[in-house]
């Protein structure tokens, strides 16, 4: 079954430095999404990219956020200025009109 | 908001059981999904029930969908200690953006 792939799958980073982090979704899907998950609670929304824009964004994804699509394969979530509590896994998801998603494995992103 | 209510949050049961867990939601949807998370994972897509359908089998999964009560079912049969995971529900709602949310989940342990 084809996958999506997430780099790198662990970032250690001082706080207020900024972090890309790396996806590459399944070549046919057309919706993309960024989830992120702290230690012990639930899988947040954070956003979802469809058409090279995003089309929904959740309260969490504030200016210290951004998405990009680079190229014709990458998919990026950037974290400008990180804070403790960024602190979590996120993961990059994505999907075919009205069918299932498919998940990364996550990244384990710890803000020191 | 799309987001699927799980229930209940935690579930312990002896390997060979069946284990139950519900989904309740609150707009009218065009399927619903459940998904799976081994711990500090992505989660896994397990099955998609279209609105349309009443049961739908996957191996030892059984998903009953109630679109009149708004409710869906996750049966496992015959658990085996490998099922221990969470366990999620997430909705594609009739005529909106497919933003897939999701709740606490439904802890299931299984012991051997």
């Amino acid at each position: 079954e084809p996958e999506v792939t997430q780099t790198p799958s662990h970032q250690v980073t001082q706080m207020g430095q900024e972090v890309i982090l790396r996806c590459v979704p399944i070549s046919n899907h057309l919706y993309f999404y960024w989830y992120r998950q702290i230690l012990g609670q639930k899988v947040e929304f954070l956003v979802s990219f469809y058409n090279n824009e995003i089309s929904e964004k959740s309260e969490i994804f504030d200016d210290q956020f951004s998405v990009e699509r680079p190229d014709g394969s990458n998919f990026t979530l950037k974290i400008r200025s990180t804070k403790l509590e960024d602190s979590a896994m996120y993961f990059c998801a994505s999907r075919r009109t009205g069918e299932k998603l498919f998940f990364g494995s996550g990244t384990q992103l710890s803000v020191l | 908001s799309q987001q699927g209510e799980e229930d209940p949050q935690a579930l312990s049961i002896q390997e060979g059981e069946n284990a139950t867990m519900n989904c309740s939601y609150k707009t009218s949807i065009n399927n619903l999904q459940w998904y799976r998370q081994n711990s500090g994972r992505g989660l896994v897509h397990l099955i998609l029930i279209r609105s349309n359908e009443r049961e739908k089998h996957s191996g030892r999964l059984r998903v009953t969908l109630d679109t009149s009560k708004k409710s869906s079912s996750l049966l496992i049969t015959a658990s085996r200690a490998a099922d221990t995971a969470s366990y999620f529900c997430a909705t594609d709602i009739t005529g909106g953006s497919y933003i897939p949310t999701f709740g606490r989940g439904t802890s299931l342990i299984v012991h051997p």
